[in-house]
C-alpha cells in the first residue's frame, strides 16, 4: 500500500485558474515536501513543511502556496497558473535521511 | 547555482556490462549522498547511499565510490539488467540529518537486452 499518495494523477488547468495538489500521507512522518520535476533539472524544492499549521519555502516557492492542516495532508496550491508550472509534481516525506515519494502529479496549464 | 552536477544525461549500455554514473558537487560541507532511483511514471525511491567518511559503499550490483578531495562520486551497476532502466539521481545533504538534500539532474539510463 502507496504510503505517499497524491492527487490527482493528472491535471489540465487552464492559465490564471486556481489549482491545488494534494499530499496524504500514512508514515506518520513529520517532514513533507513538494518538488517539482522538469528534464534537465531535476528535483527543485518548492515548499516544506516540518509540523502541522506550518510551511517553509524551499528553492523555487515562487508562485506556489502549501498548506499542512495535518500530520498526514500537504497541499500545493497555485493560485494563478501559469504556462511556466507544466511540470510534475512530486510530493514526499521523509523519515531520517530516506524521503518517501508519491507517484507524482502530471499538471499541464494551457 | 546547481548545487548537485550529473553526467551523463543518458547513458545506453549491453546487458551485462557495467553502467557508470557520476555525479560532482560544490559544497565541501555537504556530507550525505543517495542515489534514488525513478522508474517511468513512478516517483523516485532511495536505492543506495554514502556518507563522506567512507569512499566506497556496496550493496549488491551497485556499488557507490566517493572522493572527497576532488568532491565527486560515482555509481557503478555491475552486470547491468533491462530493468535497471531507469533515471538516477545523485543527491547531496550537508550539516545536520535536518538539512534539505539538493538533488541534480539525472542520469537516464538504457539496458539494451
Amino acid at each position: 500500500e502507496a504510503a505517499v499518495t497524491q492527487s490527482p494523477r493528472s491535471k489540465v488547468a487552464v492559465t490564471g485558474g486556481k489549482v491545488t495538489l494534494s499530499c496524504h500521507q500514512t508514515n506518520n512522518h513529520d517532514y513533507m515536501y513538494w518538488y517539482r520535476q522538469d528534464t534537465g533539472h531535476g528535483l527543485r524544492l518548492i515548499h516544506y513543511s516540518y509540523v502541522a499549521d506550518s510551511t517553509e519555502k524551499g528553492d523555487i516557492p515562487d508562485g506556489y502556496k502549501a498548506s499542512r492542516p495535518s500530520q498526514e495532508n500537504f497541499s500545493l496550491i497555485l493560485e494563478l497558473a501559469s504556462l511556466s508550472q507544466t511540470a510534475v509534481y512530486f510530493c514526499a516525506s521523509r523519515d531520517r535521511n530516506t524521503l518517501y515519494f508519491g507517484a507524482g502529479t502530471r499538471l499541464s496549464v494551457l | 547555482q546547481q548545487q548537485v552536477r550529473q553526467s551523463p544525461q543518458s547513458l545506453t549500455v549491453w546487458e551485462g556490462e557495467t553502467a557508470i554514473l557520476n555525479c560532482s558537487y560544490e559544497d565541501s560541507t555537504f556530507n550525505y549522498f543517495p542515489w534514488y532511483q525513478q522508474f517511468p511514471g513512478e516517483g523516485p525511491a532511495l536505492l543506495i547511499s554514502i556518507r563522506s567518511v567512507s569512499d566506497k559503499k556496496e550493496d549488491g550490483r551497485f556499488t557507490i565510490f566517493f572522493n572527497k578531495r576532488e568532491k565527486k562520486l560515482s555509481l557503478h551497476i555491475t552486470d547491468s539488467q533491462p530493468g535497471d532502466s531507469a533515471t538516477y539521481f545523485c543527491a547531496a545533504r550537508g550539516g545536520s540529518a535536518l538539512g534539505r538534500l539538493h538533488f541534480g539532474a539525472g542520469t537516464q539510463l538504457i539496458v539494451i537486452p
